[in-house]
C-alpha cells in the first residue's frame, strides 16, 4: 500500500525566509505532484513532477523529486504574506493520487 | 488545461437524504476520478469514473453509498446516498490529461445536519 507522508504539517514563517516542506513515499512512483489550496477552495496545481532528478521553479517556489529516494521537496524562497495556504504533494499510482496530510504553511510579517 | 465545472458549489442537505453532484469538462477527456475531503483533512479517492461501464470503486467506499455515473467522456455524477453527518465534506471531481497532468473541480461542499 502506497503511503505518502509529509512534514511539516504546520509551517509558521517569517516573510524573506526560506524552508522547504518534504514528502516522502512508500513505493515506487515516477510521477509526483504538488498542490497547493487556499481556504475554502479547491486545489490549484502548482508542479507536475515526472522523472528522477526532475526539478521545476515557479516564482518562489521550487520542486524536486529523487525517485531513489522517494523523496520530493518543496522549496520556498524569501517568503512573502501571499504564500499562505495548504500545500500537498501526491503520489501517481496507476494515474490515481495518493495524498499526503498536507502542509498548512502560514507567512508572517 | 482542462475547465472543470462542478454542481452544486455547496448544499446543506438533512440526514437520510440523498444527493447528486455533476462534473462537466470542457474537453474529453479519458480519465475522472471522485475525490473526498473530510474537514480539515487530505484527500481521499473514492472511485474512478469509467466511460461506460462501472465504476472502480476504493477501499472504503462502496457503489450503495457512492453510485457513479459516466455516460460520456465530459460528464460524471457522483451521488451520496443516505446521508449522515459523517458524509459532510468537499467532493471533488478530477480529470487526466495525456500530459500527466491532474486537474481538479472546484468542489461541492456538502453539509449534513
Amino acid at each position: 500500500e502506497l503511503k505518502v507522508e509529509q512534514n511539516p504539517l504546520f509551517l509558521s514563517m517569517q516573510e524573506g525566509k526560506n524552508y522547504t516542506i518534504y514528502c516522502n513515499y512508500s513505493t515506487t512512483s515516477d510521477r509526483l505532484y504538488w498542490y497547493r489550496q487556499d481556504p475554502g477552495k479547491s486545489l490549484e496545481s502548482l508542479f507536475v513532477l515526472l522523472s528522477n532528478g526532475a526539478v521545476k521553479q515557479e516564482g518562489r517556489l521550487m520542486a524536486s523529486l529523487d525517485t531513489k529516494a522517494r523523496l520530493s521537496t518543496l522549496h520556498i524562497t524569501a517568503a512573502v504574506h501571499d504564500l499562505s495556504a495548504t500545500y500537498f504533494c501526491a503520489v501517481d499510482r496507476y494515474h490515481k493520487l495518493v495524498f499526503g496530510a498536507g502542509t498548512i504553511l502560514r507567512v508572517k510579517s | 488545461s482542462a475547465v472543470i465545472s462542478q454542481k452544486p458549489s455547496r448544499d446543506i442537505c438533512q440526514r437520510g437524504t440523498s444527493l447528486t453532484i455533476q462534473c462537466q469538462v470542457d474537453s474529453q477527456v479519458t480519465m475522472m476520478f471522485w475525490y473526498r475531503q473530510q474537514p480539515g483533512q487530505s484527500l481521499t479517492l473514492i472511485a474512478t469514473a469509467n466511460q461506460g461501464s462501472e465504476a472502480t470503486y476504493e477501499s472504503g467506499f462502496v457503489i450503495d453509498k457512492f453510485p457513479i455515473s459516466r455516460p460520456n467522456l465530459t460528464f460524471s455524477t457522483l451521488t451520496v446516498s443516505n446521508m449522515s453527518p459523517e458524509d459532510s465534506s468537499i467532493y471533488l471531481c478530477s480529470v487526466g490529461l495525456n500530459t500527466g497532468e491532474l486537474f481538479f473541480g472546484e468542489g461541492s461542499r456538502l453539509t449534513v445536519l
